[in-house]
C-alpha cells in the first residue's frame, strides 16, 4: 500500500530555534500534501494544503510566516516552524494523497517539544 | 457546510464485544467516507472506505456503510480485541477537502 515517511519523529529544541520536518511519499507520487497538528484529546486541525511547485494554502489563524511550507517535488513536503515557542509544541501530522479521488496517507507524525 | 459528527468518546468495552461508533455527515453533494484509525504516538491510516450510497467498506473485522438516507456511516465490529484499543475518526472527502471528525478513542480490556 502507499507509504508516507514522516521524520524526524520527535525532536526537542530550544525556543527561538527553527525546526523542519519532512514528509516523503515512498511508493507513489503526491499532487497534494497536507500538513495537520494534533491538539490534545485528539482532534486534528489542518494547517496548510499544499500542491508541488506552487504556494501552499494555509487555513485561517495559521501564520504562514511562522510555519513554512515547501513542496518541492511530488514525493517532498517539509514544514518548517520558525522561531519555536513552548506553545509551538505539539504532535504534527502530514498526509498525502495521488489525486483528487485518493484516500489520504498519513504520516507517523512528529512530536514536536520546544523548551 | 460540509462536516463530520462522530459519537465521543472514550468507549470502553470488554474484548469480544460488539462495537459501533457512530459517524454522521453533513456534504452538499455525493462525498466518499473514509474511517481512519490512530494506534498510540502514531499517525493515522486508513481502515476502510466507501465511495458511493449503499457501499460497504470492511477491513480487518471492521465494516461501515454508507448511507445516504441517514447520512450516516457508522462503523461496527462483532468482536473486538485488545489490540484494537486506538482513536477512530470519521472522515469525508468532498471536491478535494477533507473533513474529518473529533475522532474516538476505544478502550478495549481483557
Amino acid at each position: 500500500g502507499a507509504v508516507v515517511s514522516q521524520h524526524p519523529s520527535r525532536v526537542i529544541c530550544k525556543s527561538g530555534t527553527s525546526v523542519k520536518i519532512e514528509c516523503r511519499s515512498l511508493d507513489f507520487q503526491a499532487t497534494t500534501m497536507f500538513w495537520y497538528r494534533q491538539f490534545p484529546k485528539q482532534s486534528l486541525m489542518l494547517m496548510a494544503t499544499s500542491n508541488e511547485g506552487s504556494k501552499a494554502t494555509y487555513e485561517q489563524g495559521v501564520e504562514k510566516d511562522k510555519f513554512l511550507i515547501n513542496h518541492a517535488s511530488l514525493t517532498l513536503s517539509t514544514l518548517t516552524v520558525t522561531s519555536a515557542h513552548p506553545e509551538d509544541s505539539s504532535f504534527y501530522i502530514c498526509s498525502a494523497q495521488q489525486d483528487e479521488n485518493s484516500p489520504l496517507h498519513f504520516g507517523n507524525g512528529t512530536r514536536l517539544t520546544v523548551t | 457546510g460540509d462536516s463530520v459528527t462522530q459519537m465521543e468518546g472514550p468507549v470502553t468495552l470488554s474484548e469480544e464485544a460488539f462495537l459501533t461508533i457512530n459517524c454522521t455527515y453533513t456534504a452538499t453533494g455525493y462525498p466518499s467516507l473514509f474511517w481512519y484509525v490512530q494506534y498510540p504516538g502514531e499517525g493515522l491510516q486508513l481502515l476502510l472506505k466507501a465511495t458511493k450510497a449503499d457501499d460497504k467498506g470492511s477491513n480487518k473485522g471492521f465494516e461501515a456503510t454508507y448511507r445516504k438516507e441517514t447520512t450516516s456511516f457508522h462503523l461496527e465490529k462483532g468482536s473486538v480485541q485488545v489490540s484494537d484499543s486506538a482513536v477512530y475518526f470519521c472522515a469525508l472527502t468532498y471536491f478535494n477537502k477533507f473533513y474529518f471528525g473529533s475522532g474516538t478513542k476505544l478502550n478495549v480490556k481483557p
